[in-house]
């Protein structure tokens, strides 16, 4: 267990539909970073946060992705009209000295 | 831009044997960092090894050593005394360390790592 939780685990849902996942990051920890994994593949930066504020966004992240962090503490992955094409595993991590993942949402979109 | 290849989509190592696994990199940076994960079937990505491009001694953590070849932008992974539990997709990361683009890390495609009893 790093400390990096991610709710929920798993989700199935159907075409269209509309998502939101949730971080929760090692309290102390000021950055945090969502990446994509599909499968067989390594992970790929998707964005990234100091505190508050959304730094950097890669162009993975299209008009039905948003995110954000309130408060700069949790943070929340939204989809928007989900695509089959958005099946992934989504991962979070936060920052100390290094980047700590946690265990992931695996999204399956039917 | 960064890119990192692993060319070994997958190993075999008999247990209690040593095993290397392959990473090279790409880029025109002078400081980053090197990382490698490990991603047991369950998914979470377990930090493994750390080298900083500045560092003079190859980076060790137990069963881990990181053999750092800057001339030849390579990072292997040495696995000492493999274990049945090692057995896990093994990724190679790199980050470059400037504030501008906020420590992303960019990974490699990964190596199935399997230990035969």
């Amino acid at each position: 267990d790093t400390g990096v939780s991610q709710d929920p685990r798993h989700k199935i849902t159907k075409r269209g539909q509309n998502v939101t996942f949730r971080c929760d990051p090692i309290s102390e920890h000021n950055r945090l970073y969502w990446y994509r994994q599909t499968l067989g593949q390594g992970p790929e930066f998707l964005t990234y946060f100091q505190n508050e504020a959304q730094l950097e966004k890669s162009r993975l992240l299209s008009d039905r992705f948003s995110a954000e962090r309130p408060k700069g503490s949790f943070s929340t992955l939204e989809i928007q009209r989900t695509e089959q094409g958005d099946s992934a595993m989504y991962l979070c991590a936060s920052q100390g000295a290094e980047q700590y993942f946690g265990p992931g949402t695996r999204l399956t979109v039917t | 831009a960064q890119k990192i290849t692993q060319t070994q989509p997958g190993m075999f190592v008999q247990e209690k044997e040593a095993v290397t696994l392959d990473c090279t990199y790409d880029t025109s940076d002078q400081s980053y960092g090197l990382f490698w994960y490990k991603q047991p079937s369950s998914g979470e990505m377990i930090f493994l090894i750390y080298q900083g491009s500045y560092d003079e001694q190859n980076a060790t953590e137990g069963r881990y050593s990181l053999n750092f070849q800057k001339a030849r932008k390579s990072a292997n992974l040495v696995i000492s005394a493999s274990q049945l539990g090692d057995s896990a997709m093994y990724f190679c990361a790199m980050r470059e360390d400037t504030m501008e683009y906020g420590n992303k890390l960019v990974f490699g495609a990964g190596t199935i790592l399997r230990v035969k009893s």
